[in-house]
């Protein structure tokens, strides 16, 4: 079974342009969120999907990021226009699904993509 | 609201030796808790996850956590460090009165000397 995978692993891009992540899950995983660790610091929680719905974007920095997933299947997170304190590396993770009260379901994580804004 | 603190950024231990890795959560509500190991260039591996069926949670590669809850820790150890083992460790817990993210410690980065 194919693990979570994101894209580019790498990224290095100039103040003010645009980037966009992807992540494609564990097939057949409902859920779907993102996580950024910046430098020296924990990772932080981004947003949830539940399918295409977003369940939960509380974490999103501002109205810079734009995170989609269409079909309920592989996610993209734009970020526009980016800046510095964006840098960092955005990992995503997958879990199956979702169910009210269990809330062990194990998230699965991919390799991240470290973003490099100058 | 729930938090987890990690103990100790970075972790030298001789080759041979017990590892142990701490954290603290903090939970108004009977938590579920993870632990990950980050290997160079790579993702967010599970290594165990405590889910209130026992307090004893054995893991991968020898790893296992204790959970208690007097204590509100979550510990991680191995009696006998491996080379292998130096990586980048994570607590995390469940947000259980949500969406169930997780909430991260700051990590800790385990070293292992020859």
């Amino acid at each position: 079974e194919a693990g979570v995978t994101q894209f580019p692993s790498h990224s290095v891009i100039e103040k003010g342009q645009t980037v966009t992540l992807r992540c494609d899950p564990i097939s057949g995983h409902d859920n779907l969120y993102w996580y950024r660790r910046v430098m020296g610091k924990e990772i932080k929680f981004l947003l949830h999907f539940v399918k295409e719905s977003k369940q939960d974007e509380s974490g999103m920095p501002n109205n810079r990021f734009l995170a989609e997933r269409t079909g309920g299947t592989y996610s993209t997170l734009k970020v526009q226009p980016a800046e510095l304190e964006d840098s960092g590396v955005y990992f995503c993770a997958s879990s199956q699904e979702w169910q009210w009260g269990t809330g062990a379901d194990t998230q699965y994580f991919g390799p991240g993509t470290r973003l490099t804004v100058l | 609201a729930q938090s987890v603190t990690q103990l100790g950024s970075h972790v030298s231990v001789s080759e041979g030796a017990l590892v142990l890795l701490r954290c603290n959560y903090s939970s108004s509500v009977p938590p579920y808790l993870f632990w990950y190991v980050q290997y160079p260039n790579q993702g967010l591996q599970l290594l165990l996850k405590y889910t209130s069926a026992a307090t004893l949670v054995k893991g991968i590669n020898g790893f296992e956590a204790e959970f208690k809850k007097s204590e509100t820790s979550f510990h991680l150890t191995k009696p006998s460090a491996h080379m292998s083992d130096a990586a980048e460790y994570f607590c995390a817990v469940s947000d259980v009165s949500g969406t169930y993210k997780y909430i991260f410690g700051t990590g800790t980065r385990l070293k292992v000397l020859a």
